[in-house]
């Protein structure tokens, strides 16, 4: 079993839509940060979490400490979204665990 | 300006053989990192160098070794290189306390 499961694994939304993906992980963290990957492979980071909630644009991250849960949050979902989003809880100073990602298409 | 830069972007090579795939960064940040991404799109970490230092050495087999010059590089090297070896490879630098985490654009390796 992974430390960090995302769900769902794959996700499939029309253009408009409110997207949630889901990210539990069993270990203590020091932050998690969730990443974007893009059909022609790079990886970007779109936020590092340790408590609370962070938006930028039409995405918003939450995380809850206690229930040891975050979720990413689009509104207002566009082709262009389209990507693999992965979950990653940072444990020490420099070691990740990784999600199994989430597959995103959202259909024009 | 590239923050961090992995080359070459895609390579493809016969079984076998002895291949590099080299990682730069310019943030000053001080520990790099190599992943490698399966087929399912699972990122698995397989080194990490802070200051010249291997941190962290999952259980890769030893064909592949990291080469680290000075803070700002850290070069894959891949001996003997197999069928099961074709995958993604993403360099990542960050700086401890900080948490940011910057990713290389990737280096797709097929092996034939």
């Amino acid at each position: 079993k992974n430390e960090v499961e995302q769900s769902p694994q794959n996700l499939t939304a029309q253009e408009g839509e409110f997207i949630t993906i889901n990210c539990s992980y069993s270990v203590g963290i020091s932050a998690l940060h969730w990443l974007q990957q893009h059909p022609g492979g790079g990886i970007v980071s779109l936020f590092m979490l340790s408590s609370g909630k962070k938006k930028h644009g039409r995405l918003i991250a939450t995380i809850n400490i206690q229930e040891k849960h975050s979720s990413l949050h689009i509104t207002a979902s566009h082709p262009r979204d389209s990507a693999v989003y992965i979950c990653a809880a940072l444990i020490t100073g420099n070691q990740f665990y990784f999600g199994t990602g989430t597959s995103l298409t959202v259909i024009p | 300006d590239t923050a961090v830069s992995q080359t070459p972007k895609y390579l493809v090579t016969q079984m076998g053989n002895d291949k590099s795939i080299k990682c730069e960064q310019n943030l000053g940040h001080d520990t790099m990192y190599w992943y490698k991404q399966d087929s399912k799109k699972f990122l698995k970490i397989m080194f990490s160098y802070n200051n010249k230092e291997l941190i962290i050495n999952e259980t890769v087999p030893n064909r592949f070794s990291p080469k680290s010059p000075d803070k700002a590089h850290l070069n894959l090297h891949i001996n003997s290189l197999e069928l099961g070896d074709s995958a993604v490879y993403f360099c990542a630098s960050s700086q401890v306390g900080y948490y940011g985490y910057t990713f290389g654009s990737g280096t797709r390796l097929t092996v034939v």
